[in-house]
């Protein structure tokens, strides 16, 4: 069992640009959370997302962040038009149903030069 | 809104010492409980959680933390810390019944002298 994987694990954006955040769940899990670490900060919810539903975004920025998991293929997190403040960790978890503890990717690190 | 406080941001102790991490979260509902660890570059991995039962929960690692309803805490403890228990810890609380959505403290960051 592979796990959760992000890709890229690294990824640098000039500000402007689009930045594209992949995840693939654990074999059999349909739910799909991201969080975002800002420098020495927690953890914060963005988005629940089961398969071609976004079930819960109430902690995604209104503007140009964006997230799909579609039926097939991984969870893309979009970020359009990034500016500094969007350098941050970004992570997913996935999980077999609601209610059951998320199993957490390694991270993608977005840095916005 | 819930909310999750960890009382202790930086945390230093030596080899052998005791560990107590504070955590108190706000929300009157029914909650999930867990406590998390990052080491330096890596992704958070589970200590333990608590649904239901007995309040007192065992953990890998040596861990454990104790449920308190009354006090809305959940702290961690260790009894006799070792060096590679350097990492940031990280308590979250899900509310039941609710997508699972996590809230996380804000962390505390322990480090651990030989």
């Amino acid at each position: 069992n592979a796990g959760v994987m992000q890709n890229p694990r690294h990824l640098v954006r000039r500000r402007g640009q689009e930045a594209r955040l992949r995840c693939s769940p654990m074999k059999g899990h349909s739910h799909v959370y991201w969080y975002r670490q800002l420098p020495e900060e927690g953890l914060k919810f963005m988005v629940y997302l089961q398969k071609e539903n976004i079930i819960d975004e109430s902690g995604m920025p209104k503007e140009r962040f964006s997230a799909e998991f579609p039926k097939e293929g991984p969870s893309i997190l979009r970020i359009q038009q990034v500016v500094r403040g969007d350098s941050a960790a970004y992570f997913c978890a996935s999980s077999p149903e609601a209610g059951r503890s998320d199993t957490f990717g390694s991270g993608t690190r977005l840095t916005v030069v | 809104a819930q909310s999750v406080s960890q009382h202790n941001h930086h945390v230093i102790l030596s080899e052998a010492a005791s560990l107590e991490l504070g955590c108190n979260y706000s929300y009157g509902g029914t909650v999930n409980l867990f406590w998390y660890v990052q080491y330096p570059g890596q992704h958070l991995q589970l200590l333990l959680k608590y649904f239901s039962g007995d309040p007192l929960v065992k953990g890998i690692k040596g861990f454990e933390a104790e449920f308190i309803k009354s006090k809305f805490s959940f702290n961690l403890r260790k009894p006799s810390v070792q060096w590679s228990d350097t990492a940031e810890y990280f308590c979250a609380v899900s509310r039941r019944n609710a997508g699972n959505m996590l809230t996380f403290g804000g962390g505390t960051r322990l480090m651990v002298k030989p």
